[in-house]
């Protein structure tokens, strides 16, 4: 069963627009990561949120987290074509295995 | 870059037939993890090793096992392969264990690019 769930499941904009994406997951947790996965190849570690922090930010990237209501977003300021990936939420209700959602796919069109 | 690397990069297979996949961790991380994806869909938890000793197991089968070798490389294993085996395989390192700072927390994992195996 999948912990994290995406929304939208797949993205489309241009070049310069801004990328919102929505996780939700079920079990309380103490943190919550997100990936980028490229082409189907590893998956690269983006941003690590804490249970105790409500918003983070690293570069473009702007990470919230609502435990109230068991939902985290991503934020991708001025996208770039090289932001075109899959993007996956990631929690570990059980010690240090991730449980991964089944991702958004976003294109950003140049 | 990741640091973690993983062989072969692709691989075909046959139904039946048995399949050694590995991987090699950063230098200094204890922990290995293997997930499975799917097309189309998140990874998959299979197993994780911490100082070679298994650490944990998701939803597989036994024919899916695993080895972590002194010298931060690790194998998967999978015996008598079946059709829906066909997906790619990752590994992912960590630090594991008490981390400072971390303490009963997730420290980040660090992907491999994967190991694409089809089963025919």
């Amino acid at each position: 069963s999948q912990q994290g769930e995406e929304d939208p499941q797949a993205l489309s904009i241009q070049e310069g627009e801004n990328a919102t994406m929505n996780c939700s997951y079920k079990t309380s947790i103490n943190n919550l990561q997100w990936y980028r996965q490229n082409s189907g190849r590893g998956l690269v570690h983006l941003i690590l949120i804490r249970s105790n922090e409500r918003e983070k930010h690293s570069g473009r990237l702007r990470v919230t987290l609502d435990t109230s209501k068991k939902s985290s977003s991503l934020l991708i300021t001025a996208s770039r074509a090289a932001d075109t990936a899959s993007y996956f939420c990631a929690t570990a209700p059980d010690g240090n295995k991730l449980v991964f959602g089944a991702g958004t796919i976003l294109r950003v069109k140049s | 870059e990741t640091g973690v690397t993983q062989s072969p990069t692709h691989l075909i297979k046959t139904r039946g037939q048995q399949v050694t996949l590995r991987c090699s961790s950063q230098s200094g991380h204890n922990t290995v993890s293997w997930y499975q994806q799917a097309l189309g869909q998140g990874p998959q938890f299979i197993f994780q090793y911490y100082r070679e000793e298994e650490n944990g197991r998701g939803n597989f089968p036994p024919r899916f096992s695993g080895l972590q070798f002194p010298n931060y490389s690790s194998e998967l294993n999978v015996n008598a392969l079946e059709l829906d085996d066909s997906a790619l395989y990752l590994c992912a390192s960590s630090l594991g264990g008490l981390v400072p700072g971390l303490a009963g927390e997730t420290d980040t994992q660090y992907f491999g690019p994967g190991t694409r195996l089809t089963v025919l």
